[in-house]
């Protein structure tokens, strides 16, 4: 099953606005990364957030994390065209020496 | 400092040729982890290793697929007898130290495999 689910699959938003995306999981973690794939292309890192952090910024992005709920977030503000791609979510599983990755949102916005 | 490099980007192979994927990780990464993704889907893990090591293959298939990570080079991921199924993008990442350690894991841009 999968450790990392995002919501929702898919959003769409106006160029300007913001864009949530949430993951949850279902184990105790030691981190949850972020990662953005443009159609076609490979992975970008975004912000990888510790069990023991709340929150983490980088420029545009917010990422939170819940530890009890589970649950991250990834807050995109002032959302721009170039952000239209897919977010997935990844974390390690139970400990183990890799990444588990969540189906993704795929971003879309409209100029 | 050049990141993951995986070669070729795109491979075309017949039912029941072989297909070799390549993946330089960055300077200084001693971790490797190969990933398949299918259209429209996340990626699922297929293996971890370490310089000479398979440290987890939980998901490989138990048959035609290997991976190797060889003291000197690239890791390989091998595919025999390839099958219209194993059509899919495969990601390949790096890491300085094990995911434990709460480090980045960075991904090169991936091959596509179309098998005809």
């Amino acid at each position: 099953s999968q450790q990392g689910e995002e919501d929702p699959q898919a959003l769409s938003i106006q160029e300007g606005e913001n864009a949530t995306m949430n993951c949850s999981y279902k184990t105790s973690i030691n981190n949850l990364q972020w990662y953005r794939q443009n159609s076609g292309r490979g992975l970008v890192h975004l912000i990888l957030i510790r069990s023991n952090e709340r929150e983490k910024h980088s420029g545009r992005l917010r990422v939170t994390l819940d530890t009890s709920k589970k649950s991250s977030s990834l807050l995109i503000t002032a959302s721009r065209a170039a952000d239209t791609a897919s977010y997935f979510c990844a974390t390690d599983f139970q400990g183990a020496q890799k990444l588990v990755f969540g189906q993704g949102t795929r971003l879309t916005i409209n100029p | 400092n050049a990141g993951v490099m995986q070669n070729p980007r795109h491979l075309v192979r017949r039912r029941g040729q072989e297909a070799r994927l390549r993946c330089s990780p960055m300077k200084g990464h001693s971790h490797v982890y190969w990933y398949r993704q299918l259209p429209e889907e996340g990626l699922k893990f297929m293996v971890y290793l370490q310089k000479e090591n398979i440290i987890d293959e939980s998901g490989m298939p138990k048959e035609r697929f290997s991976a190797e990570f060889p003291k000197e080079g690239p890791s390989i991921l091998r595919i025999q007898q390839v099958v219209r199924g194993d059509s899919a993008a495969y990601f390949c990442a790096s890491s300085l130290s094990g995911l434990m350690m709460n480090t980045e894991a960075f991904f090169g841009q991936g091959t596509r495999l179309t098998v005809v």
